[in-house]
């Protein structure tokens, strides 16, 4: 079956301009994360859906940064205002239960000049 | 404040030896820990877990050790091969909803 797919996979884009990054899970799984790797570091994760509990948003980094999943299908992670420390590549993951093992997208990988 | 941490960022191993990558933590509330295995351009993929309630996990050429007096994790790949070099990250949770990633550690096998 089709694994989790997000688009754009490239973003250049300006800064002050807002973005939209889209995530399509695998169908079925309750979970859907979003992570951020900066050039040469580890992922940070930015929030957490389940089901249709109250997202875990505990690691979005300010204010700018917003995410949004409408039941257990598509995601979408906006970043208002963009900065040159939002570049990055934006990794989305799902999962079929909470412990359950992550399975990720390719990455959108954003560029703000 | 990096909770996870893969102290060594690069490994080179010769083909047919074991590798061992490892990961420190620093959170004993942690209670599931997982290894992710990833190529350039690509989404990590699933290796092996472990819950806290085991101190090994073995799944053919991977094994997974958990020493949590120590706050020590480490895969082991027996025998390496060379389709095996990739990025290896190791993560840890506290109640499956926010996950904490290494830094990862680049495996290269030599052929």
């Amino acid at each position: 079956g089709a694994g989790v797919s997000q688009s754009p996979s490239n973003k250049v884009t300006e800064k002050g301009k807002d973005v939209e990054l889209r995530c399509d899970p695998i169908s079925g799984h309750t979970a859907l994360y979003w992570y951020r790797q900066r050039l040469g570091q580890g992922l940070e994760f930015l929030i957490y859906f389940q089901g249709n509990s109250a997202p875990d948003k505990s690691g979005l980094p300010s204010d700018r940064f917003s995410a949004e999943r409408t039941g257990e299908s598509v995601s979408t992670l906006t970043i208002q205002r963009t900065q040159q420390e939002d570049s990055a590549v934006y990794l989305c993951a799902s999962s079929p239960a909470r412990y359950g093992e992550q399975y990720f997208g390719p990455g959108t990988r954003l560029t703000v000049t | 404040d990096q909770q996870v941490k893969q102290n060594s960022p690069s490994l080179s191993v010769q083909e047919g030896r074991i590798s061992i990558l490892n990961c420190d933590y620093t959170n004993s509330m942690f209670d599931y820990f997982l290894w992710y295995k990833k190529y350039p351009a690509e989404g990590p993929t699933f290796l092996i877990s472990i819950s806290s309630i085991k101190d090994k996990n073995e799944d053919g050429r991977f094994t997974v050790f958990l020493n949590k007096s120590a706050k020590h994790l480490s895969l082991h790949i027996v025998p390496s091969q060379p389709g095996d070099s990739a990025v290896y990250f190791c993560a840890a949770s506290i109640t499956g909803n926010q996950f904490y990633f290494g830094t990862g550690t680049s495996l290269t096998v030599i052929p």
